[in-house]
């Protein structure tokens, strides 16, 4: 079974600049989520959806980063413009549907996330 | 609000030595417990999980127990090798209407031959 898929890998750009982020969930999950790790840091959601609503976006600094899921399949993150302090890895992880108050039960797989350096 | 505190590293152990890696969280409600790892140049693995508390997660010879009175998920094996040099994060999940992980800052561990 295919892992989930990102692209870039790598990514430097200015600050100011604009980046984009793809991610490819694993066939069949329906919970797609977008994590930024600081280094030094744990992972902190920034956006999850379910099929192609967002069920959670609180954490997504909304004036700069904006998510789209379209056709609840793939998903792209954006930022624009871009600081210094967004200089951090993005991981995408999916999970099969979501079932409100078992948290335990759905598996999150991590794809191999975008190291962003922003100069 | 909930969170999870984990021991600062790097944890540096000889190979077959005992480790231990400390968690403790903070949470709302009954949350469930992870451990993930990450090794080098890799995404992230869930290694084990506790959906309860005195609930046992086991994996690879990995260990951790769900303790409710003292909220900790401490991270045991009896015998590291050097493949299981990584990092190690604590996380928990509190359900809801979203099941989104609260990670800690993670712990390096290094396993020297």
């Amino acid at each position: 079974e295919a892992g989930v898929a990102q692209s870039p890998r790598y990514k430097i750009i200015e600050k100011r600049q604009s980046v984009a982020f793809w991610c490819n969930p694993i066939s069949g999950h329906a919970t797609l989520y977008w994590y930024q790790q600081i280094l030094g840091q744990g992972p902190k959601l920034l956006i999850q959806f379910q099929n192609n609503g967002v069920v959670d976006d609180s954490q997504l600094p909304k004036d700069r980063f904006s998510a789209e899921r379209l056709k609840g399949v793939d998903s792209t993150l954006k930022i624009q413009p871009a600081k210094l302090e967004d200089s951090a890895v993005y991981l995408c992880a999916s999970s099969l549907v979501l079932r409100k108050g078992l948290a335990g039960l759905n598996e999150q797989f991590f794809g191999p996330g975008t190291r962003l350096t922003v100069l | 609000g909930n969170s999870v505190t984990q021991m600062e590293g790097p944890v540096t152990l000889s190979e077959e030595a005992f480790l231990t890696i400390n968690c403790t969280y903070t949470a709302t409600g009954y949350p469930s417990l992870f451990w993930y790892v990450q090794y080098p140049g890799e995404g992230l693995q869930l290694l084990l999980k506790a959906t309860k508390a005195d609930d046992k997660g086991s994996n690879k010879g990995f260990e951790a127990t769900y303790r409710k009175e003292t909220t900790s998920f401490h991270l045991e094996k009896g015998s590291v090798q050097v493949s299981d040099s990584a990092v190690y994060f604590c996380a928990l999940s509190v359900g809801g209407a979203t099941n989104k992980l609260i990670f800690g800052t993670g712990t390096l561990l290094a396993v020297q031959p």
